[in-house]
């Protein structure tokens, strides 16, 4: 079956760094998306990766191990405002439909 | 630009009720999506297009129909609402760009939807 696990929820201070985990299980892939979405609001991309290794995007950085079905979203500098759930999804197929884990929850504490 | 556009943007029905659910989008974008969205879950999805004229089923279709007349809509109907219906309905766009690229995703506000 398909399936996408990361953590219900964490919590880091801010300022601090913090690291989500996905690892997936999946019949294909093609890339590993991350999603931000805070309460009440909807989804919003923040990073893909096809291949192995890391993207930076300022704070935020994604890193892919497809040989291990694994990847991480790191979250640099934390601020208040970087509250919200973090979604992890993988691209299966050649329709471009999105499998989605449950998502993180992130809470920050001053 | 607007982006992705939902309408309306709360609704109680009561059971057995029917309604519809409109998206629009001006990004000229191929690709749409129709998620419900549970507390403490992911995104699933219902129906998709890929063209305009297209539909497919997603992972969970059943209680909806959908339809894309027009390019920059795609509708999700209800036919007869159940309670399991409850939900956040979550209406998407993209382009994809070749077999390797990125998908991005672009969401309207959603929809929240109580059948009670």
């Amino acid at each position: 079956g398909q399936s996408l696990e990361q953590p219900s929820e964490v919590t880091a201070v801010e300022g601090a760094i913090v690291q989500i985990n996905c690892t997936y299980q999946t019949s294909g892939f093609y890339g590993l998306s991350w999603y931000q979405q805070h309460d009440g609001g909807a989804p919003t991309f923040l990073s893909y990766n096809a291949l192995d290794g890391l993207e930076e995007t300022g704070r935020f950085s994604s890193f892919l191990s497809r040989s291990d079905s694994y990847g991480y979203l790191l979250l640099q500098e934390l601020q208040m405002k970087d509250s919200a759930s973090y979604f992890c999804a993988v691209t299966e197929d050649s329709n471009y439909q999105l499998i989605w884990g449950a998502g993180t929850k992130l809470i920050i504490k001053p | 630009n607007a982006g992705v556009t939902q309408t309306p943007k709360f609704r109680v029905l009561k059971t057995g009720q029917s309604m519809t659910l409109l998206c629009a989008q001006d990004m000229n974008h191929e690709y749409m999506y129709w998620y419900r969205q549970d507390p403490g879950m992911g995104l699933r999805l219902i129906h998709y297009s890929v063209g305009e004229g297209t539909t497919a089923k997603g992972e969970v279709p059943d209680g909806y129909n959908v339809s894309r007349l027009k390019k920059q809509n795609f509708l999700l109907g209800l036919e007869s609402a159940a309670p399991s219906q409850t939900s956040v309905y979550f209406c998407a766009s993209s382009s994809p760009e070749g077999p390797v690229s990125y998908n991005e995703q672009f969401f309207g506000p959603g929809t929240r939807l109580t059948v009670l």
